[in-house]
């Protein structure tokens, strides 16, 4: 009964270095999401996906990229890592938007 | 897009006082969540409450859709509480959109 699974679940990066975070659900949802949380900013939608193939960008895109090509899975990438995108990064799921979305434990990136 | 706001930005108690956590929302939402973030970073769904109320031990939450608000009550608080409350609402693009927290700190 894992839900929603980050990978991983700490790094740090050099400027300009490129990463991959992993987030894996097990609930069968259509919908997940990718956000950040940086102090006293809450939690900004980076990009989204509502279903295998789909990708659509959220509220802080710029110097992100994602993948959905299983449903099960929706990676994000970083091609070359800035100071700015040190942050803690949050998948959730839900099965569809106006169902309850589930956060996975997040990864805490930094980048020096 | 939708707005989210959340007050008190802060709150500090004395362990067993009880408080109310406010949301209140600039549209019309098909969906609305109350999250505890424990002091570890963990998001804790607490309340899926798009409408009406709910109760679960010690806290219950009310969302009044039509003049976009909700509110999450907490009981003779405990230590544990402490963290920050979120609320999450999503409207005609169905995506979750964020407050930005209540930091509750409760003192024993």
């Amino acid at each position: 009964n894992a839900g929603v699974t980050q990978t991983p679940k700490f790094r740090v990066l050099k400027t300009g270095q490129s990463m991959t975070l992993l987030c894996a659900q097990d609930m069968n949802h259509e919908y997940m999401y990718w956000y950040r949380q940086d102090p006293g900013m809450g939690l900004r939608l980076i990009h989204y996906s509502v279903g295998e193939g789909t990708t659509a960008k959220g509220e802080v895109p710029d110097g992100y990229n994602v993948s959905r090509l299983k449903k099960q899975n929706f990676l994000l990438g970083l091609e070359s890592a800035a100071p700015s995108q040190t942050s803690v990064y949050f998948c959730a799921s839900s099965h569809t938007g106006a169902t309850e979305a589930f956060f996975g434990q997040g990864t805490r990136l930094t980048v020096v | 897009g939708i707005q989210v706001e959340q007050s008190p930005p802060d709150l500090i108690l004395q362990e067993g006082a009880n408080s109310t956590l406010r949301c209140n929302f600039s549209d019309s939402v098909n969906n609305l969540q109350w999250f505890h973030q424990n002091p570890w970073g963990q998001l804790i769904n607490l309340f899926y409450i798009p409408s009406g109320t709910k109760q679960n031990g010690r806290l219950s939450a009310t969302t009044v859709a039509t003049e976009r608000y909700s509110l999450l009550y907490i009981s003779s608080s405990q230590t544990t509480d402490s963290g920050v409350y979120f609320c999450a609402v999503s409207g005609g693009s169905y995506i979750p959109t964020f407050g930005r927290g209540t930091s509750l700190i409760v003192h024993p």
